[in-house]
């Protein structure tokens, strides 16, 4: 059973226009959350985080919203442009740091950026 | 952040070998993680290394077939053994970073087993 889920295996977005990238989750143990870029060929590379404790998080032309009692978070990029192209994860944890440090991650959601 | 360097990047391999991925930090670090992604799947933890420890695997991994050193606090290795073509994905190696808010990846070694 996926506890992170990334319904959406692929978006596609003009240049200029926001992108919304949509994650669920179901462990209600969570308590960090962060989002990931993947390029071809590459590792993934950290974007964003969120702790439970907050509902936003925003770093320049990215946004992340949590909403708790759903369940759900989102990660917003505007405007997009044609370099955000790549595979994005959503990731979670539950005692983030700690003895732990395991993310579970959903399956990614393929941007793409149309110029 | 983390500088990682992961070997081989890729490789193709017949079933029955085994394979030895490297992953240099360029910094000490307590742990270090070893994730799979499978063809259309999410990451998935393998293991976590310590340094003057056993690994500890997640359930579905044992070390007869990944098995894991950690000779330092910069350096670890993972052998992916007796491979067969359902081993093919994409290995990674991971750390946390300072204040362990977040992980840092190697690029990744994508494994094909034929």
């Amino acid at each position: 059973d996926q506890q992170v889920k990334q319904n959406s295996p692929s978006l596609s977005v003009q240049e200029g226009r926001i992108s919304i990238l949509n994650c669920d989750y179901t462990n209600s143990m969570f308590d960090y959350f962060l989002w990931y870029k993947k390029y071809p060929a590459e590792g993934p590379t950290f974007l964003i985080s969120i702790s439970s404790i907050k509902d936003k998080n925003e770093d320049g032309r990215f946004t992340v919203f949590l909403n708790k009692s759903a369940k759900h978070l989102s990660l917003h990029i505007v405007p997009s442009q044609p370099g955000d192209s790549a595979v994005y994860f959503c990731a979670a944890s539950a005692d983030y740091g700690g003895s732990q440090g395991n993310l579970i991650f959903g399956k990614g959601t393929k941007l793409s950026v149309k110029p | 952040s983390a500088v990682i360097s992961q070997k081989p990047s890729r490789d193709i391999c017949q079933r029955g070998t085994s394979l030895t991925i490297q992953c240099q930090v360029d910094s000490q670090v307590t742990m270090m993680f070893w994730y799979r992604q499978q063809p259309g799947q999410s990451l998935t933890l393998i293991a976590t290394a310590n340094q003057g420890s056993e690994a500890t695997y997640e359930s579905g991994f044992v070390i007869d077939k990944f098995p894991i050193s950690r000779p330092n606090l910069t350096f670890s290795t993972l052998t992916v053994s007796n491979m067969s073509p359902e081993d093919s994905s994409i290995y990674l190696c991971s750390v946390l970073g300072q204040g362990n808010t977040e992980a840092f990846f190697g690029q990744g070694t994508r494994l094909t087993v034929v």
